[in-house]
C-alpha cells in the first residue's frame, strides 16, 4: 500500500497563477483533510471532507477550493495564488472515529509551494 | 486564538536521558490527544495518543501524561536516542461531531545529541 500520496512535491508559482494539488489514498478512508504548515504556526486545517461529494471549511479556507469526486482523491485548488499562500501543504486521511476508536490521521509527504 | 500551545520551540537532550515535551490546551471540549513526529521533508507520523478518561498511556519508550485539571499533557521519551531528533506536534480532538478534525500545536524541535 502506498498510503497517502501527494503530487506535485514542489511547485513555484507567480502571483495570480492557479494550480491544483492532488491527494490520493489507498486505505479506503472516508475522511480526508488538507493542512498548511507555516513556521511557528503548526498545522492548520484548510478544508476537509467526510465522504465522496462532500467538503467543508476548516480554520483557514480563504483563497482555496476543494473537490472530492472520488473517495480516494481530494483536490486542493488555488485559483489566484498569493505570496501569503507560500507554505508546505499536507493531505491526511482517516476512518471515522467511531469505527476505529481513534482519531489517528495518516499524512502524505507534503507539497512545498512557493508563490513569488 | 491558539487552542493548543507548545511553548518550547526547541529542546536539546543527551542520548540516554529523558526528553519531556509539553503541551497546553484551552478548549475544555477536547477529549482526545495525539502526538505526532515529523522528520524534515516528510509528513507527520502518529506516535501515541490518550483519551481524556485516562491520565497515562505508555508505548515502549514513549509515555503520554494527561492532567485534565491543568489542561496540560506531556510526552516522555526514555531513553532518548539520536533517531528521536525530529519535530513533535501535539494535537487535540473535540469528539462529538468533530469529524475527526485535529487542532495542532506549533511543534517542538527535539535534538538528541550522541
Amino acid at each position: 500500500n502506498a498510503g497517502v500520496t501527494q503530487t506535485p512535491k514542489f511547485r513555484v508559482l507567480k502571483t495570480g497563477q492557479s494550480m491544483t494539488l492532488l491527494c490520493a489514498q489507498d486505505m479506503n478512508h472516508e475522511y480526508m483533510y488538507w493542512y498548511r504548515q507555516d513556521p511557528g504556526m503548526g498545522l492548520r486545517l484548510i478544508h476537509y471532507s467526510v465522504g465522496e461529494g462532500t467538503t467543508a471549511k476548516g480554520e483557514v479556507p480563504d483563497g482555496y477550493n476543494v473537490s472530492r469526486l472520488k473517495k480516494q482523491n481530494f483536490l486542493l485548488g488555488l485559483e489566484s495564488a498569493a505570496p501569503s499562500q507560500t507554505s508546505v501543504y499536507f493531505c491526511a486521511s482517516s476512518y471515522p472515529e467511531e469505527r476505529e476508536g481513534s482519531y489517528e490521521q495518516y499524512f502524505g509527504p507534503g507539497t512545498r509551494l512557493t508563490v513569488t | 486564538d491558539q487552542q493548543v500551545k507548545q511553548n518550547s520551540p526547541s529542546l536539546s537532550v543527551q542520548e540516554g536521558r529523558i526528553s519531556i515535551l509539553n503541551c497546553d490546551y484551552t478548549n475544555s471540549m477536547f477529549d482526545y490527544f495525539l502526538w505526532y513526529k515529523k522528520y524534515p521533508a516528510e509528513g507527520p507520523t502518529f506516535l501515541i495518543s490518550i483519551s481524556s478518561i485516562k491520565d497515562k498511556n505508555e508505548d515502549g519508550r514513549f509515555t503520554v501524561f494527561l492532567n485534565k485539571s491543568a489542561k496540560h499533557l506531556s510526552l516522555h521519551i526514555v531513553p532518548s536516542q539520536p533517531g528521536d531528533s525530529a519535530v513533535y506536534f501535539c494535537a487535540a480532538n473535540a469528539g462529538g461531531t468533530s469529524y475527526g478534525k485535529l487542532t495542532f500545536g506549533q511543534g517542538t524541535i527535539l535534538t538528541v545529541h550522541p
